[in-house]
């Protein structure tokens, strides 16, 4: 099975300032059609996860431009420009290459 | 509107069964590939099972295996969850998720649509 590590486990933001979650797979997770399955969710307090990025760096519908996915093969990154109120919450990153799909352990963003 | 809504959660004794449902809303239901997603109290995310949008093709955790299956109605848009032989760590809510593609792997873009959940305890 493909592990994912996440971190920080915490992570107190200070709103307007940028935030950073890094995760990191125990294998490649390039695909051969160039596209990277590695998804960013967002579960806010008492809600379902809702689905920020996908294929590393693509935001879903909807999703405010402040967030920003980078990295390939086995490090990437989650990035908020601007943190807000709005923000707080759990992110997961999780890879789509291959069954088991796997989660990250999870990074809790919070407000100073 | 997109919407998924389970049911059937409750309280069951260890090796007991339920059966969960999903019925699905405002899209193309077959043409799109399921999961069952669950989080145990105060626990991360854990994919649990997923299927093909024809059904054809189903997937497991190594945990359940052999315990739970996965199986849908494209006729009735509704995705099902039959779980028999509960464990006490098998307790969780149950997410309902549709992928955004007919299959579930490899590099697909992402789970769109989740569920608001469903419970499940198992405890004597």
């Amino acid at each position: 099975d493909i592990v994912m590590t996440q971190s920080p486990l915490s992570l107190p933001v200070t709103p307007g300032e940028p935030a950073s979650i890094s995760c990191r797979s125990s294998q490649s997770l390039l695909y051969s059609n160039g596209y990277n399955s590695l998804d960013w969710y967002l579960q806010k307090p008492g809600l379902s996860p809702q689905l920020l990025i996908y294929f590393g760096s693509n935001r879903a519908a909807g999703v405010p431009d402040r967030f920003s996915g980078t990295g390939s093969g086995t490090d990437f990154t989650l990035k908020i420009s601007r943190v807000e109120a709005e923000d707080v919450g759990v992110y997961y990153c999780m890879q789509a290459l291959q069954t088991p799909l796997t989660f990250g352990g999870g990074t809790k963003v919070e407000i100073k | 509107e997109v919407q998924l809504l389970e049911s059937g959660g409750g309280l069951v004794q260890p090796g007991g069964s339920l059966r969960l449902s999903c019925a699905a809303s405002g899209f193309t239901f077959s043409r799109y590939a399921m999961s069952w997603v669950r989080q145990a109290p105060g626990k991360g995310l854990e994919w649990v099972s997923g299927i093909t949008g024809s059904g054809g093709s189903t997937y497991y955790t190594d945990s359940v295996k052999g315990r739970l299956t996965i199986s849908r109605d494209n006729s009735k848009n509704t995705l099902y969850l039959q779980m028999d032989s509960l464990r006490a760590e098998d307790t969780a809510v149950y997410y309902c998720v549709k992928e955004t593609d007919v299959v579930l792997v490899p590099a697909t873009p992402g789970m769109d649509v989740w569920g608001k959940g469903t419970t499940v305890t198992v405890s004597s």
